[in-house]
Formats: structure tokens, sequence, C-alpha cells
């Protein structure tokens, strides 16, 4: 089943500029993480921010998260053409291991 | 930093080959999963390990099977390859300390069934 669905599905922005990713789910967590894919390879792991946290930063990530809205979003500021890729945010699955992938937003940053 | 290795990165095999895809973490981590990963679809679970010779059903594992020996390795099995098994497969591991813990990911072996 669907649990967090990302949005935008598609974002083409020009070096420099902030991008802003959104995720929607469902159902109460305890946690969301963001990930990041390079085109054709594996996913990279990004930030995991907790259910009791509203907001956390790594680097020129900014993810915030509100449980209210059941929604989360991810920022990356002053963009470089190297964060082109797919941004896939994750919940977890019930009370065990496993996670559920949204459908992941496609960035492309124009140099 | 965890590594996560898939025995290749492209395969091409025919309709009804035994397909075989390994999958070798080396952080010891209990759980490991396999996914595949199709345009339109995002990432599908197909089968889940959280430990050795154990394993759970994912969200479509049909036509496909695995194999947990040894906690390093998640093998997953096309018995029968299929056109519609055509796909980005991609193999990941975890720690088993809570619900939705991060998961490490391999770079994927992008499966191509004639």
């Amino acid at each position: 089943s669907q649990q967090g669905e990302e949005d935008p599905q598609a974002l083409s922005i020009q070096e420099g500029e902030n991008a802003t990713m959104n995720c929607s789910y469902k159902t109460s967590i305890n946690n969301l993480q963001w990930y990041r894919q390079n085109s054709g390879r594996g996913l990279v792991h990004l930030i995991l921010i907790r259910s009791n946290e509203r907001e956390k930063h790594s680097g020129r990530l900014r993810v915030t998260l509100d449980t209210s809205k059941k929604s989360s979003s991810l920022l990356i500021t002053a963009s470089r053409a190297a964060d082109t890729a797919s941004y896939f945010c994750a919940t977890p699955q019930g009370s065990n291991y496993k996670l559920t992938f949204g459908k992941g937003t496609l960035l492309t940053v124009n140099p | 930093d965890v590594k996560v290795t898939q025995s290749s990165r492209y395969l091409v095999k025919r309709t009804g080959e035994k397909v075989f895809l390994e999958c070798v973490q080396d952080m010891d981590h209990e759980n490991m999963f396999w996914y595949r990963q199709d345009p339109g679809l995002g990432l599908r679970l197909i089968y889940f390990s959280y430990d050795v010779k154990m394993k759970e059903k994912g969200d479509i594992p049909e036509g496909y099977s695995v194999s947990r020996e040894k906690k390093e390795r998640f093998s997953l099995i096309l018995e029968s390859a299929s056109t519609n098994q055509t796909s980005m497969y991609l193999c990941a591991s975890s720690f088993p300390r809570g619900p939705g813990e991060t998961q490490y990911f391999g770079p994927g072996t992008r499966l191509l069934v004639l």
C-alpha cells in the first residue's frame, strides 16, 4: 500500500536556486526518511526526522515534519548540478522494519 | 561505511531461465530486503529477511523466491524468468533497532528478460 506520496513528480530549476519537495503520508509514523537516487543507481539515505522533531538540518538540506498535516518537506538550498537526482520519502510500514517508499520527485538542476 | 554489493549491474536472460541475483552486505545487519523498481510504480518490496533462514513475503512475491543461508548474503531467485520481470532490482540492509530503521542500498541490478 502506498504511504508516502511526493509532490511534485518533477522539478526543474537553475543552479543556485532552492528546491522544495513535499511528501504526504496517511497513517501515524514514528519517523520519516528522505533518500536520493542518482540515475540508474541505488538509493542513498539523506536524513531521518522523528515524529517529535519539527525541523532538521544537514548541510544544505532542511527537512520539516508536520504530523498534524501528515506531511514533510525537503528543501535543498543553493542547488548544484550534482543534486540532479530522484528524491524519495520513506515511512515505516507498521511496527516492523519495512519501509514504504513514495514514487519520488525527479529534480533536474540546470547549470 | 556500510557497503552493500550486488553481483551484477546489468543482466540479460531469456524467458524461462532460472536467474540468481546476489546481494552481500558487510555491516552484520540482520535485516535484508529485495525491491524492484519500475517507472511510475516506485519501489515495491519483493521479500524481506530478518535473520538467517528467515524470510517474509513482501508486496509482490509471486514469481520470486529467496535464500538466506549466511547473515551477509541474501539471494533473489527468479525460478522461470518472464518478460514482465524485466526491471531494476535493488537490495538493501538495515539493523533491527526499531520500526523504520534506515536502509542501506546496493547499486542495483538492471535485468532484461528477452
